[in-house]
């Protein structure tokens, strides 16, 4: 089992629906990220949490420390938000990011 | 403020060689970190650096290695290519390795051939 476990693995939606993305991990952490890849390769950090709920124009990410899980969500999404969303978790045992298989989400206009 | 560099963008090597890959950190971060991306393995952590000191290494051969200079721009190396180290070579900077934010580079594409 990863220490880090994400779903769906692949997510198709229609331009203007609300998604979420799931995260769980088994591990302790100090600090949980999520990630935007697109083709190409290069990686945006989107959020950095260690509790709560962050929010950045369309996108919320939340994480419930005792569940260990954390959420992303993007609200009227937009053909452009198709990518690769990864989470990671950075340990409290140390410094290392461990990271989950990604979603590929795709928006379809 | 300048992001993450990372060079070369794509490379091209023949089994048996040896490759050097460069990241430079954004400018007052201390701390780079690598990462290996296969379709099949996804991303792996392979080192740490700060202040010119490995802290972690990741469970990658000894053919794997990497440093860093004083003004935090690190190199990574790897000898004798194989097949399988064809992959996407990322490297991510933070302020110190405390767990502040990480700020990832575009990567550099190795096909061995």
């Amino acid at each position: 089992k990863n220490e880090v476990e994400q779903s769906p693995q692949n997510l198709t939606a229609q331009e203007g629906e609300f998604i979420t993305i799931n995260c769980s991990y088994s591990v302790g952490i100090s600090a949980l990220h999520w990630l935007q890849q697109h083709p190409g390769g290069g990686i945006v950090s989107l959020f950095m949490l260690s509790s709560g709920k962050k929010k950045h124009g369309r996108l919320i990410a939340t994480i419930n420390i005792q569940e260990k899980h954390s959420s992303l969500h993007i609200t009227a999404s937009h053909p452009r938000d198709s990518a690769v969303y990864i989470c990671a978790v950075r340990e409290t045992s140390g410094s290392r990011l461990t990271f989950g298989e990604g979603t590929q989400l795709t928006v379809n206009p | 403020k300048a992001g993450v560099t990372q060079t070369p963008r794509y490379l091209i090597k023949t089994r048996g060689q040896q490759v050097t890959l460069s990241c430079s950190p954004i400018s007052g971060h201390r701390s780079v970190s690598w990462y290996q991306q296969t379709p099949g393995q996804g991303l792996q952590f392979l080192f740490e650096y700060f202040s010119e000191t490995q802290r972690n290494k990741g469970n990658f051969p000894g053919r794997f290695s990497g440093r860093q200079f004083s003004n935090s721009r690190s190199e990574m190396n790897v000898s004798t290519l194989e097949l399988g180290d064809s992959a996407l070579y990322l490297c991510a900077s933070t302020l110190d390795p405390s767990g502040t934010e990480a700020f990832f580079g575009q990567g550099t594409r190795l096909t061995v051939v």
